[in-house]
């Protein structure tokens, strides 16, 4: 079935350091992709979303292509925050229907 | 507009027993689905509801279920808990007419521990 696979981390980065958090999918037909982020304690936020082939998604300075040619949907963000420390979730459209299958989740920390 | 609310957010049970948690989607939304989250397994998928019919289940035992009511809000079951059910028990809501799934927003969750 539709799966993803992402980098687990954790990531550390710097203030203000560029982020990428890889995400690379396999699936039938052509699902919508997403990224979810999760703050400590909380439920999951939608980031942005994709739902065909080289539509960006972009949210609060992050970025990430539906690039089918090489089945994959990276999380960018130029220069990130301390804001911006949290667990992000790539997923797409379950090809049982009416359902999302995520990754494992990449755990990103900003220090100042 | 109001998010996605669930009931109760922290919950302690001992094993063997049942327990019910609720969820009120967003005004106007009538799909609403229910995911586990574990630090082992993830984020997994239990089941979806649309009109009070569910409309896709995930792989997990007989124990859990859910139902949906007319005015959209929904519960989940657990029946005979197990010690591997303490997870954070995430519920989402989409407009999600027919087809493909559309964009769902979450709550924030319900703490489930079983003891």
């Amino acid at each position: 079935g539709n799966s993803v696979t992402q980098m687990e981390g954790p990531v550390t980065l710097s203030e203000e350091a560029f982020l990428t958090i890889n995400c690379t999918y396999t699936a039938t037909g052509y699902p919508s992709l997403f990224w979810y982020v999760q703050y400590p304690g909380e439920g999951l936020q939608l980031l942005l979303k994709a739902t065909k082939a080289d539509d960006k998604g972009s949210n609060k300075g992050f970025e990430a292509t539906y690039r089918k040619e090489t089945t994959s949907f990276h999380l960018e963000k130029g220069s990130v925050q301390v804001s911006d420390s949290a667990v992000y979730f790539c997923a797409l459209d379950s090809n049982s229907g009416y359902a999302l299958n995520f990754g494992k989740g990449t755990s990103l920390l900003v220090t100042p | 507009k109001a998010g996605v609310t669930q009931t109760p957010r922290y919950l302690i049970k001992t094993r063997g027993q049942q327990v019910t948690l609720s969820c009120s989607p967003i005004s106007g939304h009538r799909s609403v689905s229910w995911y586990q989250q574990t630090p082992g397994q993830g984020l997994q998928f239990l089941f979806e509801y649309f009109s009070e019919t569910q409309r896709n289940k995930g792989n997990f035992p007989g124990r859990f279920s859910g139902r949906q009511f007319s005015n959209s809000r929904s519960e989940m079951n657990v029946s005979t808990l197990e010690l591997g059910d303490s997870a954070l028990y995430l519920c989402a809501s989409s407009l999600n007419p027919a087809g493909d799934t559309d964009t769902q927003y979450f709550g924030p969750g319900t703490r489930l521990t079983v003891l």
